[in-house]
């Protein structure tokens, strides 16, 4: 088993860029979601997915597009990229309650 | 709604010294609770997490942690930490008729030989 594999691992984005993050998960977990990882502010939910083709917000979900077609595959758009959106990135799965992270996504808005 | 409030920001310790991280949380209901970890440069491992049943859970690496409900309270322990255990932890509440996960701010723990 992989886990959860998150690409890419860094990125620099220009304002306004669009960008999307991949995340894979091979352990046939209905629920994913993403985080935001910010210094002093833990992490923050931006959106997560009970099962294929349902997706909700979580707490910071602005400037943020997620989908759900299959149950392995949870990516996150970035449409239009905002410093603000410097971050790192967490995808996860769970089971039974308990989170499988990825390993993050540094990506960095100029 | 539901929030997670991990007072202490940034703990330092010399080793062998003893080890506690409170954690509260603001939910009336039934809760699952986590405690997870953050070694520098990693992402987030779990440490522990209460169900139901005994609330002094045990942990991996020697931690364990006491669900007190009518304070509402998840405190993180260790007799003796190792400089090994520097990271950040993080508690994490999810109320039991939920699927999200609710994080606290986090705690940096620095340990010196």
């Amino acid at each position: 088993n992989a886990g959860v594999t998150q690409t890419p691992k860094f990125r620099i984005l220009k304002i306004g860029q669009s960008m999307t993050l991949q995340c894979a998960q091979d352990m046939n977990h209905n629920y994913m979601y993403w985080y935001r990882q910010d210094p002093g502010m833990g992490l923050k939910l931006i959106y997560y997915s009970v099962g294929a083709g349902i997706t909700d917000k979580g707490e910071v979900p602005n400037g943020y597009n997620v989908s759900r077609s299959t149950t392995e595959d949870f990516p996150l758009r970035l449409e239009l990229a905002a410093p603000s959106q410097t971050s790192v990135y967490f995808c996860a799965s769970s089971f039974s309650g308990e989170l499988f992270f990825g390993e993050g996504s540094r990506l960095t808005v100029l | 709604a539901q929030s997670v409030s991990q007072h202490n920001h940034h703990v330092i310790l010399s080793e062998a010294a003893s080890l506690e991280l409170g954690c509260n949380y603001s939910y009336g209901g039934t809760v699952n609770l986590f405690w997870y970890v953050q070694y520098p440069g990693q992402h987030l491992q779990l440490l522990l997490k209460y169900f139901s049943g005994d609330p002094l859970v045990k942990g991996i690496k020697g931690f364990e942690a006491e669900f007190i409900k009518s304070k509402f309270s998840f405190n993180l322990r260790k007799p003796s930490v190792q400089w090994s255990d520097t990271a950040e932890y993080f508690c994490a509440v999810n109320a039991g008729n939920t699927d999200k996960l609710i994080f606290g701010t986090g705690t940096r723990l620095q340990v010196f030989p």
